[in-house]
This record gives C-alpha cells, sequence and structure tokens, in this order.
C-alpha cells in the first residue's frame, strides 16, 4: 500500500466550477500535509499546507484535512483555465522533512 | 518565496556517459535538500536526502554508487548520475528547505534523455 493515494485522473472540469481534489494516507507520522501544483515539466510550486485536522483557506482554494479517517482535500472555488496543472498531495514527517507525495491528479478547466 | 535553482534544464546524453546536475538555493542557506525523481504522469519518488558536510542518504532501491550524491556548501547540492542508460532517462527535481521549515522550495528539474 502507498502512502499516499491519490487519483491520478484527469479531471476535465468548465471554468467556474468547484474543483474537489482528494488524497487517503495511511501513514500516522505525517505531521504536515501539503498541496502542490506542477505544470508541464515544470518544478512543484508550494499553494498550501496544513498542520492539524480542520480547514485553511487562501483566496479560492480551501485544504481539508480530517486525520480521524486520514483524508485531505482541497477544494478551487471559481476555477480558471490556468489552474489547469498536476495537483500533488504530500505527507511531511517533521522529524525529517522528507516529503511522500500522492501520484497526482491532472486537472483541466476547460474555457 | 525562495528560490531553489537547477542546471542544466535539460540534458542529452550517450548511454554509459555520466551526467552532473546542480542544485543551488540562491537566497538561503540548506543544510538539507532533497533531490526526487519523476516519470511522466508519475508522482515524485524520494531518491535520497542530501546532508551538507555529510553522506547522503538513500531511499530504499536507490543504488547509491549510480547516483553519486555531494553537498559540498550549504547552497550546493551536486547529482551524478554515473553510467547513463537509457533507462535512467527521467525527470530529476530538487528540493530545499530554509532553516529547517516544513516548506520545501523545488527547482524547476531536469530533464534527462539518455540515447
Amino acid at each position: 500500500q502507498k502512502e499516499v493515494e491519490q487519483d491520478p485522473g484527469p479531471l476535465s472540469v468548465p471554468e467556474g466550477a468547484i474543483v474537489s481534489l482528494n488524497c487517503t494516507y495511511s501513514n500516522s507520522a505525517f505531521q504536515y500535509f501539503m498541496w502542490y501544483r506542477q505544470y508541464s515539466r515544470k518544478g512543484p510550486e508550494l499553494l498550501m499546507y496544513t498542520y492539524s485536522s480542520g480547514n485553511k483557506e487562501d483566496g479560492r482554494f480551501t485544504a481539508q484535512v480530517d486525520k480521524s479517517s486520514k483524508y485531505i482535500s482541497l477544494f478551487i472555488r471559481d476555477s480558471q483555465p490556468s489552474d489547469s496543472a498536476t495537483y500533488l498531495c504530500a505527507g511531511l514527517m517533521d522529524s525529517s522533512y522528507k516529503l511522500i507525495f500522492g501520484s497526482g491528479t491532472r486537472l483541466l478547466v476547460r474555457p | 518565496g525562495a528560490v531553489v535553482s537547477q542546471h542544466p534544464s535539460r540534458v542529452i546524453c550517450k548511454s554509459g556517459t555520466s551526467v552532473k546536475i546542480e542544485c543551488r538555493s540562491l537566497d538561503f542557506q540548506a543544510t538539507t535538500m532533497f533531490w526526487y525523481r519523476q516519470f511522466p504522469k508519475q508522482s515524485l519518488m524520494l531518491m535520497a536526502t542530501s546532508n551538507e558536510g555529510s553522506k547522503a542518504t538513500y531511499e530504499q532501491g536507490v543504488e547509491k554508487d549510480k547516483f553519486l550524491i555531494n553537498h559540498a556548501s550549504l547552497t550546493l547540492s551536486t547529482l551524478t548520475v554515473t553510467s547513463a542508460h537509457p533507462e535512467d532517462s527521467s525527470f530529476y527535481i530538487c528540493s530545499a528547505n530554509r532553516d529547517m521549515n516544513t516548506e520545501a522550495f523545488f527547482g524547476q528539474g531536469t530533464r534527462l534523455t539518455v540515447v
């Protein structure tokens, strides 16, 4: 079993839709949960990270963590074509700073 | 945000040769850097943790003699793919954490093609 599971997609939505991206994890040692966005042939860029269970909002993006069910989500409101990318969730162990990534979900926002 | 620069962005080499990839933290010191490998449409797989002034820590299944890592200064880590073969063709990405902060900054990646 992979430590972080993520549906690879692709996920295709019309512009303006609310997008829900999800991951599950199995490693209870993860202290932080990150969401990265990766455009084709580029390095990942950090969107958001959360430490505890609950919601964290930043503009159109909301990250949600439910440690009891080991479930993490990223919601994108009013999606734009420029949001089209691969979204990677990751768990981080505070002691080692190692990031364990999910497989990434490819998102396509249609104009 | 902090900047991590990776060079080269793209390299093509002949089978059997060695290739060196550099990862630099431009505006901060990084005692620890990480090297990842990413195959097309797949996730980033951690290869090794690069520690300044000491030996790198490799993940299970990664050949340390094939992927040589040197972290000679607080701003530079290098990954050398030795005796490269076509199956080593991949996208290699480094990351660094500033001040042991949880946020990792990634380089732009190096696309290696071995022919």
